[in-house]
């Protein structure tokens, strides 16, 4: 089983700041790595597939990029609606996981 | 736009069987694979398994001997069944398509409790 490392576990910043989220795997994914927005309350929420293709209606500050084993989502300048639990999620190899998340929230 | 919605019984009794149906509109069900996922209250996420729309299947190793997900493509649903289940089943459940972008439902709270 493929284990994703996601760091840091919360990020405290400012709206405007930009956020740089870590996702590590335990081997390689190819480029078969997802990011998931979630907000309490709320369903998980889809932002990136395949690294860095923006799923329908997430708007550009929200990037992502690497390969393999190390991958990053970028949000370039944060909004208040941004903060929020983001996840990594690989469907390279099964069984398809998940990683503990990372909180993002306001400093 | 494709859509998805969880539907089943939100209270499941110890030991019984955990169902759920995923109903897909806006879209087909061919050449995608279509997913569960749960949350217990607080924590992260848990992929549970998928099944391709032909009908195979993958399976979470922790879950494989109580899950079975099925397919029924010409109603656009797919179906959860968790056998012989504990407190530790009480989560969320959400229904995904996996293939290329991705696509959740709003996912439904099924506890398990006498």
């Amino acid at each position: 089983e493929i284990v994703l490392t996601q760091s840091p576990a919360t990020l405290s910043l400012s709206p405007g700041e930009r956020a740089t989220l870590s996702c590590r795997a335990s081997q390689s994914v190819s480029s078969y790595l997802a990011w998931f927005q979630q907000k309490p309350g709320q369903a998980p929420r889809p932002l990136l597939y395949t690294t860095s293709k923006r799923a329908t209606g997430i708007p550009a500050r929200f990037s992502g990029s690497g390969s393999g084993t190390d991958f990053t989502l970028t949000i370039s300048s944060l909004e208040p609606e941004d903060f929020a639990v983001y996840y990594c999620q690989q469907r390279s190899n099964w069984p398809w996981t998940f990683g503990q998340g990372t909180k993002v929230e306001i400093k | 736009q494709v859509q998805l919605q969880e539907s089943g019984p939100g209270l499941v009794k110890p030991s019984e069987t955990l169902s759920l149906t995923c109903t897909v509109s806006g879209d087909s069900m061919s050449s995608y694979y279509w997913s569960w996922i749960r949350q217990p209250p607080g924590k992260g996420l848990e992929w549970i398994g998928s099944i391709y729309y032909s009908g195979s299947t993958s399976y979470n190793p922790s879950l494989k001997s109580r899950v079975t997900i099925s397919v029924d493509t010409s109603k656009n649903q797919f179906s959860l069944r968790l056998t012989s289940v504990t407190a530790a089943d009480t989560a969320m459940y959400y229904c995904a398509r996996d293939s290329p972008e991705p696509y959740w439902g709003q996912g439904t709270l099924v506890t398990v409790s006498s």
